[in-house]
C-alpha cells in the first residue's frame, strides 16, 4: 500500500522559515494536500493541489511537490503556527495520510 | 457558511457498536462526498472511508471493511458511521469531512471538517 512519511517533529525559531517534508514513492504522480491541526481542534486545510492556498490562509504558507518529496514551507514562522501538520494524498480511490509532524516554534 | 456538525461523545463497552452522525449545512448535501477519519489519542490521522451522498456508494479502507458501515439520510442532510465489535484500540476522535463534488473523480482535499466525536471504548 502507498505510504507517506513525515518527520515526527520540526523546530524553528520565530521569524525564520520552517520546512516540513512529506515523502512517498508516488509523490510525483499525485497532488498533495496539507492540514494544520491545533490541540483539541479539527484539522484545517492550508494547502491543496501541491501549492494552492485556500482563502483565509496567510501568504506565509506555501507548498511544493517534486520527485518523491512534497514540502510545506512556512516563511516568517509565528508562534501561532505551532501545531501538528499532516500531509495527504490519494492512492487510487483511497485517502492516505502521513504520520504527522509537530512543529515547535 | 458550509459546516459539518457531529453528534456528541459516546462511551461503549468492548464488543458493542456505536453510530456517529454528521449533519451538513450551508451547501447541497448530495453534491459532495463525505469522508470519515479517526485519530487515536496522541496519534496521526487515519482515513476510514467515504460515501457519495447522492448515490449511496461507499468505499472503505481495507482495514475497516466488514465492521464499519457508512450510510446517509438525504432528508436530513446527515451522514453516519457505524463501527461494530468495538475494541479498546478503537478509542479515538472520529471526524467527518467534506470531499470533492460527486461529478467526476473522487480525488481532492477534505474541507471543511466536523468538530470531531470522541468514542471511548472501556469496560
Amino acid at each position: 500500500s502507498y505510504e507517506l512519511t513525515q518527520p515526527p517533529s520540526v523546530s524553528v525559531a520565530p521569524g525564520l522559515t520552517a520546512r516540513i517534508p512529506c515523502s512517498g514513492n508516488k509523490m510525483g504522480y499525485n497532488h498533495v494536500y496539507w492540514y494544520q491541526q491545533k490541540p483539541g481542534q479539527a484539522p484545517v486545510l492550508v494547502i491543496y493541489q501541491d501549492d494552492k492556498r485556500p482563502s483565509g490562509i496567510p501568504e506565509r504558507f506555501s507548498g511544493s511537490n517534486s520527485g518523491t518529496t512534497a514540502t510545506l514551507t512556512i516563511s516568517g514562522t509565528q508562534a501561532v503556527d505551532e501545531a501538528d501538520y499532516h500531509c495527504q494524498a490519494w492512492d487510487s480511490s483511497a485517502v492516505v495520510f502521513g504520520g504527522g509532524t509537530k512543529l515547535t516554534v | 457558511q458550509e459546516q459539518l456538525v457531529q453528534s456528541g461523545a459516546e462511551v461503549r463497552e468492548p464488543g458493542a457498536s456505536v453510530k456517529v452522525s454528521c449533519k451538513a449545512s450551508g451547501y447541497t448535501f448530495t453534491g459532495y462526498y463525505i469522508h470519515w477519519v479517526r485519530q487515536a489519542p496522541g496519534q496521526g490521522l487515519e482515513w476510514m472511508g467515504w460515501i457519495n451522498p447522492h448515490s449511496g456508494a461507499t468505499e472503505s479502507a481495507e482495514k475497516f471493511q466488514g465492521w464499519v458501515t457508512l450510510t446517509r439520510d438525504t432528508t436530513i442532510s446527515t451522514a453516519f458511521i457505524q463501527v461494530s465489535r468495538l475494541r479498546r484500540d478503537d478509542t479515538a476522535v472520529y471526524f467527518c469531512a467534506r470531499g470533492k463534488n460527486v461529478v467526476g473523480e473522487v480525488a481532492s482535499h477534505l474541507d471543511p471538517w466536523g468538530q470531531g466525536t470522541l468514542v471511548t471504548v472501556s469496560s
